[in-house]
């Protein structure tokens, strides 16, 4: 499967723990972003990513939340001291650079803080 | 500021009628792009079609078309001859075209299409 990958699928958590998440993009794509999708919402942006570089960051991106891409490769997305409020799906998708390729999405990972 | 308004919430039809999604957008840029995404209860965003800020022909692909007008800020996408497959949330989105700054996506709210035999 060459689409985008993201571990895990589900994830329950109780509140004040930390959780980690993995995406692996399609392997020519340079550009990772991360989105977070509540339900009965849009996906929302939450960071990208060209190579190893992190580009830019929404404001919805709060202190407890920090994403890497070491390498340019796969990325992680750590949220530590969870809340309830963060409870949604986490989605990842990887493009080319150019604004007008379209980004192919994975299949998210679901949090749930309980 | 960008924002993506899909105003129908959930559309329910009949298998084989035609439905229309409706999507307006706002965007300050000359340039930018539009898309549509399926989302199916597995989760996963679907490309469905991108189209730029200075092609306004329609644009047929099967089943699916889509109207691009600028005058009015819309681009609504079609689907003719609903099938029950079709069921699923669909989201229209705008992306800057400024290289190196853009090409995150800006959502609107999505539209959950039922489609009932």
């Amino acid at each position: 499967d060459t689409g985008v990958s993201q571990d895990p699928r589900h994830k329950i958590t109780k509140r004040g723990q930390n959780v980690t998440f993995r995406c692996d993009p399609i392997s020519e794509h340079n550009r990772l972003y991360w989105y977070r999708q509540t339900l009965g919402q849009g996906p929302e942006f939450l960071t990208y990513f060209q190579n190893e570089a992190q580009l830019e960051k929404s404001r919805l991106l709060s202190d407890r939340f920090s994403a890497e891409r070491p390498k340019g490769s796969f990325s992680t997305l750590e949220i530590q001291r969870t809340e309830q409020g963060d409870s949604a799906m986490y989605l990842c998708a990887s493009s080319f650079p150019e604004s007008y390729t379209e980004a192919f999405f994975g299949q998210g990972t679901r949090l749930t803080v309980v | 500021a960008q924002k993506v308004t899909q105003a129908q919430t959930e559309i329910s039809v009949v298998e084989k009628e035609d439905v229309t999604l409706d999507c307006v957008y706002e965007t300050r840029d000359t340039t930018y792009y539009l898309f549509w995404y399926k989302q199916p209860p597995s989760g996963e965003l679907v490309f469905l079609i991108r189209r730029n800020s200075f092609d306004e022909q329609n644009e047929i692909s099967g089943r699916y078309s889509w109207n691009f007008q600028k005058s009015t800020s819309s681009f609504n996408f079609t689907i003719t001859a609903s099938q029950v497959v079709d069921s699923a949330v669909y989201f229209c989105a705008l992306s800057e075209a400024i290289y190196n700054q853009g090409g995150k996506l800006i959502f609107g709210q999505g539209t959950e299409l039922s489609v009932k035999p």
